[in-house]
Order: C-alpha cells, then structure tokens, then sequence
C-alpha cells in the first residue's frame, strides 16, 4: 500500500531563506507524488506533481520538488522564501485505484 | 468562477442532528470524491462516484453517513445523528475523465462542521 511520510509538522524559516520540506513515500510501484499547499480556511491548491516524467518538477509560486528513488523521497524546496508562502503544506501519493493519500501536513511559518 | 464549490462554507450542530452537504463539480468533470480533514491531520478519503455511480467507501464512512450523485453532477453528503467527533472539514475533489493515471483532482474550499 502507498503511503507518504512528512517530517516535522512545523518548519520556520526567515523571509528570503531557503524553504524545504521533507516528504518520504512508500510505494510498491512507481509512484505518483504531489504537493498541495492549503491556506487558512481554503481548499486544497496543487503546487506540483510528479508523473514519472521528469525527476525535478516545478510548480507554480517557485516551487519544485526533487524525486530521488532511492532515497524515497520527495522534498519540496523554494529558494527563497516570502511571507505569502505561509501555509499547510501537503505531500500526497496516488493509489492505483485513484485515491490521493496525503501525509499529514507541514505548517511552514515565515519569520519576518 | 469555475471551480469546484461547496456549501455551505461552515455547518455547527447539535449533537444528533442530520446534515446535508452538498459539492458542485467542475463542468464535465466525471469523477467526484469526498475527502474528510480532522484537525491537524491531512485529508483522507471517503467516497467517490464516477458519473452517478459511487464505486468505492471507505470504512470511515459508518452507516451515518450517505452520498449521492443522483444524475452525475452534483453530489451531497448526508451525517445522520452527528456525533462531536464529525467536526471536520469535507472537502470534495472533482477531476476530468481518466488520462492515464495523471489526471489531477481539483478541491473545493470545503465545509467546516462543528458539532456541538
């Protein structure tokens, strides 16, 4: 069964410096990965997604995520980081029978 | 606006009252799933309907709870005699016919029930 695991459920960061939030998967077939960001109150926004297609994909708002198979992981970085960026982050993996399965969250906090 | 949309935004209730959500998918979106987010965790999955018909459940949903997609668009999630631990945010997702297995799922801005 897939399954995601986000390390740390808080990270803090000053404007400007480097964001990063670890995501590791477990799958027993090529996985499917994605990141969402959820701000207060709202839905979930798709930030990026990994398809098999490229091992580093961007998304939208300057981020982009690395797929290292062996390592298993699926780390979210953005240089550098703006106080809009402040949000839940979600890392997530796709089922074979089309569920998205998400890990628990990262709350990333912008220190000004 | 053509998102995914959801209403209402915020739902409280007593305990053992009935609820009714309901999710507007994007236009000509087949596949509808609803997801439920308890407080600091990620959302997890509940149900989904290709079309009109619901294909899959998740043991989460116990007896009290009921959805529907009766003509293929829209679909509502019924709680019945709600419990305090409901509370949640629903959040729906909507994604377009199958391409693969990259076809994304687009999230509504979810409901917020609190059961008192």
């Amino acid at each position: 069964a897939q399954s995601v695991t986000q390390l740390g459920s808080h990270v803090s960061v000053s404007e400007g410096a480097l964001v990063l939030l670890r995501c590791n998967y477990s799958s027993s077939v090529p996985p499917y990965l994605f990141w969402y960001v959820q701000y207060p109150n709202q839905g979930l926004q798709l930030l990026l997604k990994y398809t098999s297609a490229a091992t580093l994909v961007k998304g939208i708002n300057g981020f982009e995520a690395e797929f290292k198979k062996s390592e298993t992981s699926f780390h979210l970085t953005k240089p550098s980081a703006h106080m809009s960026d402040a949000a839940e982050y979600f890392c997530a993996v796709k089922s074979r029978d089309d569920k998205i399965i998400f890990g628990k969250g990262t709350r990333l906090h912008i220190l000004p | 606006d053509t998102g995914v949309s959801q209403n209402p935004r915020h739902k409280i209730t007593k305990r053992g009252q009935n609820v009714t959500f309901r999710c507007d998918p994007i236009s000509e979106h087949n596949r509808l799933y609803w997801y439920r987010q308890t407080l600091g965790q990620g959302p997890e999955f509940l149900t989904y309907f290709q079309n009109e018909a619901q294909l899959e459940k998740s043991r989460l949903l116990s007896d009290r709870f009921s959805a529907e997609r009766p003509k293929g668009s829209f679909s509502t999630l019924e709680i019945q005699r709600t419990e305090q631990g409901d509370s949640a945010m629903y959040l729906c997702a909507s994604s377009p016919p199958r391409q693969g297995a990259t076809s994304e799922q687009f999230f509504g801005p979810g409901t917020r029930l609190t059961v008192l």
